[in-house]
């Protein structure tokens, strides 16, 4: 296993359509998180899920985004209707556990979203 | 709420040089705190992480110190080169004792460091 997987790696989309982006943790690793970076900014935190329970989520989250990890293991977020204030960079990462070590996250290359 | 600074926004050196870069919480109830690097375009890479209860993190050439009560953490580069080029984020994990997950990042410092 060679760390967090993201796809796709860049979407191209048109107001109002929706995308879906998908997150592979890293295997053994039963928290998974999602972020959102704009340019110029740090990450925000948008959600997280310890095995396939959402624990978490931002105020950021409007209801346009729902994210699901069905089995404990892969993740999705799915944008509805997107508006051109989505366009970002979405980040994905995953951490064995909530403690000592086992807390670090690792992150996923991203998928940049840009919405027209 | 928490809010995370980190100072300054940029910073451009000649190559050797030792550098220290600034993070500051306002929410002292962390859990632990990560360092990042960022290279443009590309996802964030896990650089050091300090427990609550620690007070330094050292891994090769950087040194990472952590003051708690006064919501500072210091980010030490030793003998900078140019492949350290990038932004560096810190990112306090919220929630004390009962650990909330979220990480809550600063806007990061872009570092160059020129031949």
């Amino acid at each position: 296993d060679t760390g967090v997987s993201q796809d796709p790696r860049h979407k191209i989309t048109k107001r109002g359509q929706n995308v879906t982006f998908r997150c592979d943790p890293i295997s053994e690793h039963n928290r998974l998180y999602w972020y959102r970076q704009t340019l110029g900014q740090g990450p925000e935190f948008l959600t997280y899920f310890q095995n396939e329970a959402q624990l978490e989520k931002s105020r950021l989250l409007s209801d346009r985004f729902s994210a699901e990890r069905p089995k404990g293991s892969f993740s999705t977020l799915e944008i509805q209707r997107t508006e051109q204030g989505d366009s970002a960079m979405y980040l994905c990462a995953s951490s064995l556990g909530d403690r000592g070590t086992k807390n670090i996250q690792y992150f996923g290359a991203g998928t940049r979203l840009s919405v027209l | 709420k928490q809010e995370v600074t980190q100072i300054p926004a940029a910073l451009s050196v000649p190559e050797g040089e030792n550098l220290v870069l600034n993070c500051s919480f306002t929410d002292s109830a962390i859990y632990n705190l990560q360092w990042f690097r960022q290279d443009p375009g590309k996802g964030l890479t896990s650089l050091l992480l300090i427990q609550s209860s620690q007070r330094e993190q050292t891994s090769g050439r950087l040194n990472a110190s952590l003051d708690k009560s006064s919501g500072r953490s210091t980010l030490y580069i030793a003998a900078s080169q140019p492949g350290d080029s990038a932004t560096y984020l810190c990112a306090p994990l919220s929630g004390g004792s009962s650990n909330t997950g979220k990480l809550i990042f600063g806007q990061g410092t872009t570092l160059q460091v020129k031949p």
